[in-house]
């Protein structure tokens, strides 16, 4: 069965430097998203992606966050320069064709689990 | 604004029928989904609803009701493998989580 990749499983940082996290969504899915979860809280949505654009953000995805799908089956999260509260879970999910707001199932993948130190 | 409510955790028996209820206030409305988040995995699809009344999938039910803001999830014989999180996101103007509501199964 297709599924949402994600790597690094795990990612420690310093303070102020950039991260890349990686998304490979189900290959024939058009719809891309970012969510994150801080440790015991809930899941926000940060970014949905479609058409190569950004399609919806939230107001946590301010200036320090970029994506970009750099070639035809990766999707990439930048955090330009870290700080201590974007430690969290990030989840990667894609979904198929008419998006979530036309009730499209998202699979999310197994997140990537960063730590800001 | 948004906002999404939902209990915090509830306890039910092998077997029994738990209900799990979800209230929301959002701008706009294009739906309801739950989704299953065991400790430590991503959170997998349960259920969407956009009109009103109970959809029925196996062992899962859920059911809107736009007026009122409201929905629930019902899990039907439930098995201890149905300990985990249970979560509401609404796709509002923006799309927004609830809490989660902590299931727990005991035997």
């Amino acid at each position: 069965e297709p599924e949402v990749t994600q790597t690094p499983s795990h990612q420690v940082t310093q303070m102020g430097q950039e991260v890349i996290l990686r998304c490979v969504p189900i290959s024939n899915h058009l719809y891309f998203y970012w969510y994150r979860q801080i440790l015991g809280q809930k899941v926000e949505f940060l970014v949905s992606f479609y058409n190569n654009e950004i399609s919806e953000k939230s107001e946590i995805f301010d200036d320090q966050f970029s994506v970009e799908r750099p070639d035809g089956s990766n999707f990439t999260l930048k955090i330009r320069s870290t700080k201590l509260e974007d430690s969290a879970m990030y989840f990667c999910a894609s979904s198929e064709a008419l998006g979530l707001r036309s009730g499209d199932t998202q699979y999310f993948g197994p997140g990537t689990r960063l730590t800001v130190l | 604004g948004q906002n999404i409510d939902q209990p915090t955790e509830m306890t039910a028996t092998e077997g029994a029928i738990v209900q799990i209820n979800c209230t929301y206030q959002t701008s706009g409305f294009n739906g309801l989904f739950w989704y299953q988040q065991h400790a430590g995995e991503a959170p997998t699809f349960l259920s969407y609803n956009v009109l009103d009344g109970l959809e029925e999938k196996g062992r899962f039910s859920s059911f809107l009701s736009r007026s009122k803001g409201y929905s629930y999830l019902l899990l039907k014989e439930l098995q201890m493998k149905d300990s985990a999180s249970y979560l509401c996101e609404a796709a509002g103007n923006k799309l927004t989580f609830g809490g989660g509501t902590r299931v727990l199964v005991k035997p």
